[in-house]
This record gives C-alpha cells, sequence and structure tokens, in this order.
C-alpha cells in the first residue's frame, strides 16, 4: 500500500520555466490538498479538492494551477516559476473532510527556482 | 492570518523527560490535529480530538484541549531518541475544509 505518493522528489526550474507536479493516493480518498512548507512558516494551503473534477483555492493559491481529472490523482502546475516558489511541496489526502479526519501526506517535492 | 502558533519554537531534553508543547489559534474549530514530522519527510498523523473533548491519550501521548483559552496541549511522556522531530498542530472549524497548521515545534530528545 504506496499511500500517497509524489513525483518527482526534487526539481530545480529556472525563472519563467513551468512544471507539473503529480501527487497519486490509493486509498480511494475524496480530499486531496496541496501545501507548501517555508521555513519558519508551517504549511500553507494552496488549493484543494472534494472530488474528483472539483477544485477550490487555499490560501496561497497564486502562480498556481490544479486539475482532479481522476480521483486518484491531484496535479499542481506552475506555469511560470518564480524565485518565490522556491520551497517544499506536500500532497495530502483524506477519505473525508480534513477537519475531521486526518491526512494523509506524500513525501514531500523540493523544488527550486532559480 | 488565522495559523495557530506552536510555542516553544524549539525544545531541547534528555531521553526519559517529559516534553509538552502548546498551540494556541484564533478562531472556533471542530478539531485539532497533531502531526509530526521527520526531518526531510513527510507529517504523519498523531492524535485528533474534538471540540468537545478536554483530553485524549494515545500511548505515550497525551493531548489536552481548552476551547475556551483557544489553545491545546501535546504531552510525550518518557521521550525517546527516535522522538526527535518537529510537531504541528492543525485546526479547521465549522464547513471550512482548510487544514491550518501552526508553525511547529522543534523537538530534540539527546540520548
Amino acid at each position: 500500500n504506496a499511500g500517497v505518493t509524489q513525483t518527482p522528489k526534487f526539481r530545480v526550474l529556472k525563472t519563467g520555466q513551468s512544471m507539473t507536479l503529480l501527487c497519486a493516493q490509493d486509498m480511494n480518498h475524496e480530499y486531496m490538498y496541496w501545501y507548501r512548507q517555508d521555513p519558519g512558516m508551517g504549511l500553507r494551503l494552496i488549493h484543494y479538492s472534494v472530488g474528483e473534477g472539483t477544485t477550490a483555492k487555499g490560501e496561497v493559491p497564486d502562480g498556481y494551477n490544479v486539475s482532479r481529472l481522476k480521483k486518484q490523482n491531484f496535479l499542481l502546475g506552475l506555469e511560470s516559476a518564480a524565485p518565490s516558489q522556491t520551497s517544499v511541496y506536500f500532497c495530502a489526502s483524506s477519505s473525508g473532510h480534513t477537519g475531521s479526519t486526518e491526512a494523509f501526506f506524500g513525501q514531500g517535492t523540493r523544488l527550486t527556482v532559480v | 492570518s488565522q495559523q495557530g502558533e506552536e510555542d516553544p519554537q524549539a525544545l531541547s531534553i534528555q531521553e526519559g523527560e517529559n516534553a509538552t508543547m502548546n498551540c494556541s489559534y484564533k478562531t472556533s474549530i471542530n478539531n485539532l490535529q497533531w502531526y509530526r514530522q521527520n526531518s526531510g519527510r513527510g507529517l504523519v498523523h498523531l492524535i485528533l480530538i474534538r471540540s468537545n473533548e478536554r483530553e485524549k491519550h494515545s500511548g505515550r501521548l497525551r493531548v489536552t484541549l481548552d476551547t475556551s483559552k483557544k489553545s491545546s496541549s501535546l504531552l510525550i511522556t518518557a521521550s525517546r531518541a527516535a522522538d526527535t522531530a518537529s510537531y504541528f498542530c492543525a485546526h479547521s472549524g465549522g464547513s471550512n475544509y482548510k487544514l491550518t497548521f501552526g508553525k511547529g515545534t522543534l523537538l530534540t530528545v539527546n540520548p
């Protein structure tokens, strides 16, 4: 049982380049989330999804887009990367609303934008 | 910002001692959760306490919740070197799906 898998684990981008981070979960969870973690800032929610075909903005959505075409996958896109997007990105999933059930996290993607 | 705050930011203790971390939040909540993060890894759920609960235990973990003070504490008893990690509290309230995390407490347990 893999749980939540993020791809890639590391990436270096040049300013202005684009990329997509993939999150896959095998637990049949309805809810999926993308967070970014920066030193001293905790985790901040970028976007989330409450089911296949749905997406919604979190607290720091600017510069990111997401898609949830299949229930098991949640993609995070950076159309034009900026140095301010250098961060560690975590995907999470839960069977219900994360407010009432535990969230399962992937191992993170460390992204550096130069 | 609705982020919670953990206190202290860092804590260093000897193996066998107890570790207490505190969390404060600003909004009304449905429940509060604690997570652990080992260096370079993802977060792992430890325990969830609902807003109508005051105390919860899980193994060496004890969590308390005081909704009147908007605060929670996590006690780890008889700490071990393997408990070295960052600990985060997270909360959500109402119908908001967002799980808001604090900034974390870095716990170091010295052998």
